[in-house]
């Protein structure tokens, strides 16, 4: 069965901080890749998505992800975080055709 | 403002009671999508509907039912035979469905049992 791993349950950062969140995944294929944030008691609200083109996507709130089709990998970057970023982080996976997959979720925690 | 309104926002239910969990979208989108979110495990699809008047099983189905009677409304019910309902329940919708289109989410119903 498709799975979407995420590496880190709980990642705790002090603010300035660089985060890189992992993520990957075990289709084949061509493939979707989305990055969602769910700030406390609100909402997930989705932060970047991948189809095609530049494997380099850049989010809202200064967010990055690279797409890495050897590694089957959609990494979450962001150079400098802040007390505002602490959140679950959830990557997620879809094929054409096919339903969204989501990862276990990233805890983050950034500490002022 | 367009958006998803999911409600109420805490349910409880007792032993061998039906409950029912309300998800309204004005978005004018085509799919939605009822998940449930279990700490650790992100979320799990348990239906999907891609046209009013139809739907899917999704991977944890068993214990709950759907309707889909109007394009803006996808009811939820968590029925006696679902067991461990104690969750946070998330609807979401998309303008078509099929993966290729990002999903919009509602703030979530949490139900626990009495």
């Amino acid at each position: 069965a498709q799975s979407v791993s995420q590496h880190n349950h709980h990642v705790i950062l002090s603010e300035a901080a660089s985060l890189e969140l992992g993520c990957n995944y075990s289709y084949g294929g061509t493939v979707n890749l989305f990055w969602y944030v769910q700030y406390p008691g609100q909402h997930l609200q989705l932060l970047l998505k991948y189809f095609s083109g530049d494997p380099l996507v850049k989010g809202i709130k200064g967010f990055e992800a690279e797409f890495i089709k050897s590694k089957f990998s959609f990494n979450l970057r962001k150079p400098s975080v802040q007390w505002s970023d602490t959140a679950e982080y959830f990557c997620a996976v879809s094929r054409y055709g096919q339903n969204f997959v989501f990862g276990p979720g990233t805890r983050l925690s950034v500490l002022p | 403002d367009g958006g998803i309104t999911q409600s109420p926002k805490y349910l409880f239910r007792k032993e061998g009671q039906n409950v029912t969990l309300s998800c309204e979208q004005n978005l004018n989108h085509d799919a939605m999508y009822w998940y449930r979110q279990d700490p650790g495990q992100g979320l799990r699809l348990i239906y999907y509907s891609q046209i009013v008047n139809d739907f899917q099983k999704g991977d944890i189905a068993e214990g709950y039912s759907v309707s889909r009677e109007k394009k803006e409304s996808f009811p939820l019910t968590v029925t006696s035979a679902q067991k461990n309902p104690t969750a946070f329940y998330l609807c979401a919708s998309s303008i078509e469905g099929g993966g290729n289109q990002p999903q919009h989410f509602g703030d979530g119903t949490r139900l626990s049992i009495l």
